[in-house]
């Protein structure tokens, strides 16, 4: 059974970089797509972007500025940095596998806060 | 991009009462190729992450209950409980994956009356 695992700070300052990393444990990560999604305290899930296991990705247009979604398959964990973060950036931050470019999101990891605050 | 809308905003219905759950998009998300929707539903209890229903409009995903179902096409889109029970209060999303960006709606709010 496939896990995921999300980590990294949980308070970020404005301007700064958000980085996180999503390990993945009980399977292997070729063949897949893997996301990062967020959800804004209350609110609905935006989808971030995705990179596959060979390593290509693809990002939101309104994001793709300031993220970067890259993969080490070795230590079986994929990785998101968002630069330039302000408060509304605040979220619920999910990392999620899917088994196509355009398949859904069949397994999520628990998902980590992060806060954009001085 | 394709933006997805849900009605209602929340619902209230009795224990083993049906609620029913519409999404629409913007766009079909019909694929004509194989006749695919590529639609899917998702679960989201509190402090959980979210959890996939229904995929491809209508098929259950394994070890979903078959009170949940998907049905519609192209742009129109229902997900229906037949029988709702308490561990199904929850918020529902629906999603296309028919192409990027990825969209999900804003979600319905289920509860018991």
């Amino acid at each position: 059974q496939v896990q995921l695992q999300e980590s990294g700070p949980g308070l970020v300052k404005p301007s700064e970089t958000l980085s996180l990393t999503c390990t993945v444990s009980g399977d292997s990560m070729s063949n897949y797509y893997w996301s990062w999604i967020r959800q804004p305290p209350g609110k609905g899930l935006e989808w971030i972007g995705y990179i596959y296991y060979s390593g290509s990705s693809t990002y939101k247009p309104s994001l793709k500025s300031r993220v970067t979604i890259s993969v080490d398959t070795s230590k079986n964990q994929f990785s998101l940095k968002l630069s330039s973060v302000t408060a509304a950036d605040t979220a619920v931050y999910y990392c999620a596998r899917a088994y196509g470019q355009l398949a859904p999101f069949d397994h999520w990891g628990q998902g980590t806060l992060v806060t954009v605050s001085s | 991009d394709i933006v997805m809308t849900q009605s209602p905003d929340s619902l209230a219905v009795s224990l083993g009462e049906r609620a029913t759950i519409n999404c629409k998009s913007s766009q079909t998300v019909l694929y004509s190729s194989n006749n695919k929707n590529y639609l899917a539903w998702y679960q989201q209890k509190p402090g959980q992450p979210p959890k996939l229903l229904i995929y491809w409009a209508s098929t259950r995903e394994s070890g979903v209950p078959d009170r949940f179902s998907g049905s519609g096409s192209g742009t129109d889109f229902t997900l229906t409980i037949s029988s709702l029970q308490a561990e199904d209060v929850a918020v529902y999303y629906c999603q296309q994956y028919y192409s990027t960006p990825h969209s999900f709606g804003p979600g319905t709010k289920v509860d018991i009356k």
